[in-house]
């Protein structure tokens, strides 16, 4: 079974842009989490989105948006880039219902200049 | 959920087993412990999870104390590809309905696994 797929993989943005990352989870996942990691921060949560819903946030300005789409496929998007949003940004996803553990994506490696 | 303590180091002889432990005192009742690790530039990879029970995968084992305060993870015969940092992380159920899927990561475990 294919993995979380994660496009692109790399990324080189100039500040002021925006940007949109995209997410395929696993066939059947419909729960699409975000996460972004740094090296002085580690890996913190962005946002959840289920059945095309956020339904949990963390503490990033609202440059930081997503989506869900009803097949599951999500995207995120930040707009005004800033120099600290150069970060590796990782998608998961994971079965509902359940304990089922999130599977991660190898994510999109943003670079702001 | 629940937070965790884990030692930020370690080292493993190649073909040993790599025990890493982690501290979970205040994990309540419905809450599961998770190990993910993560090899550099890559996204953190599920290893293994349990609630009270020793668990084993073709991975890793998995040992929980009675308590629950506390569990190891074993990986039984550690190679120069295990090499990386592991995250110990406890989680509560998530429905449909309410809560979601939010982990906590800490700084985790460098392993470092030496020829």
């Amino acid at each position: 079974k294919a993995g979380v797929t994660q496009t692109p993989r790399y990324l080189i943005k100039t500040r002021g842009q925006q940007v949109t990352l995209s997410c395929s989870p696993i066939s059947g996942h419909r729960s699409v989490s975000w996460y972004q990691q740094t090296p002085g921060q580690g890996l913190q949560f962005l946002f959840e989105y289920f059945s095309e819903t956020q339904r949990n946030k963390g503490n990033f300005p609202g440059r930081f948006s997503g989506r869900q789409f009803s097949n599951s496929r999500s995207e995120m998007n930040v707009s005004t880039l800033e120099l600290g949003d150069s970060a590796l940004y990782l998608c998961a996803s994971s079965f509902v219902d359940s304990y089922s553990p999130l599977h991660f994506g190898n994510g999109t490696r943003l670079t702001v200049t | 959920d629940a937070k965790t303590t884990q030692p930020p180091s370690m080292d493993c002889a190649e073909g040993r087993a790599a025990n890493l432990p982690c501290n979970h005192s205040t994990i309540s009742g419905n809450e599961y412990v998770y190990w993910y690790r993560q090899i550099h530039s890559q996204g953190p990879q599920y290893i293994i999870h349990g609630l009270k029970n020793n668990e084993t995968n073709e991975m890793a084992s998995l040992i929980i104390t009675e308590d629950r305060k506390s569990s190891t993870l074993i990986l039984p015969h550690a190679t120069l590809r295990d090499t990386a940092v592991y995250y110990c992380i406890v989680r509560g159920r998530a429905y449909s309905g309410a809560g979601s899927y939010q982990l906590t990561f800490g700084k985790g475990t460098k392993l470092s696994v030496i020829p």
